[in-house]
């Protein structure tokens, strides 16, 4: 069964930075692109990016590209989200993912709450 | 950017009935869509992708279609645990984009 589950969330202060932690089992890791998307409170869903197998090709939403970075470990079967310069339209829950063959998200983790205020 | 437009922001319907849900692209996006569906104070989950592709486990009162900039998620004969949100996400071209949702509740 796929697992992905998520940790690091919090409460943090605005200009301080956080990195969001998710451990996958079940499957085959280092075979999948990853993703984080993101969603504030009462609101819709957000594309934050997607990390390929090697690490080599990383994309991500323009808006966030220089705050969120995106990274994994193969080794211990873990993607990671680090976030730096937060603001409280940051306050979201984020989900990571799993991308299937057909570059959708086809697994989601619990997600990990992150509110950031002072 | 590629803009997904949804519609409409929230329905409600009655058991039984059919429901539908509309996204529209701001640009031709090739079938490059999926549907997620989230209930309440849980994770997106996967409905459909390739625009009319199914994907596993999903029962078969829900379906899509569409092509080009216009695409629709219908779901027959509507279930009481079909009360959620769905939202449309195109996968076409980076970076990728969902729609506003659609909050579906029941009448």
């Amino acid at each position: 069964e796929v697992k992905l589950v998520e940790s690091g969330g919090g409460l943090v202060q605005p200009g301080r930075s956080l990195k969001l932690s998710c451990a996958a089992s079940g499957f085959s890791f280092n075979d999948y692109w990853m993703g984080w998307v993101r969603q504030a409170p009462g609101k819709g869903l957000e594309w934050i990016g997607e990390i390929n197998q090697d690490s080599s090709t990383i994309n991500y939403t323009p808006s966030l590209k220089d705050k969120f970075t995106i990274s994994r470990d193969n080794a211990q079967n873990t993607l990671y989200l680090q976030m730096s310069k937060l603001g409280s339209e940051d306050t979201a829950i984020y989900y990571c993912a799993s991308v299937s063959v057909h570059y959708v998200m086809d697994a989601w983790g619990q997600g990990a709450s992150v509110t950031v205020s002072s | 950017d590629i803009q997904m437009t949804q519609s409409p922001a929230s329905l409600s319907a009655s058991l039984g009935e059919t429901v539908t849900i509309e996204c529209r692209a701001s640009e031709d996006i090739y079938n490059g869509l999926a549907w997620y569906q989230q209930k309440p104070g849980k994770s997106p989950q996967l409905l459909i992708y390739n625009a009319n592709s199914l994907h596993t486990g999903v029962p078969s009162r829900f379906s899509g279609s569409g092509s080009g900039t216009q695409y629709s998620l219908k779901i027959n004969s509507l279930q009481s645990e079909d009360v959620a949100s769905y939202f449309c996400q195109q996968y076409y071209d980076y970076p990728y984009t969902f729609g506003a949702g659609t909050k579906l509740e029941l009448k």
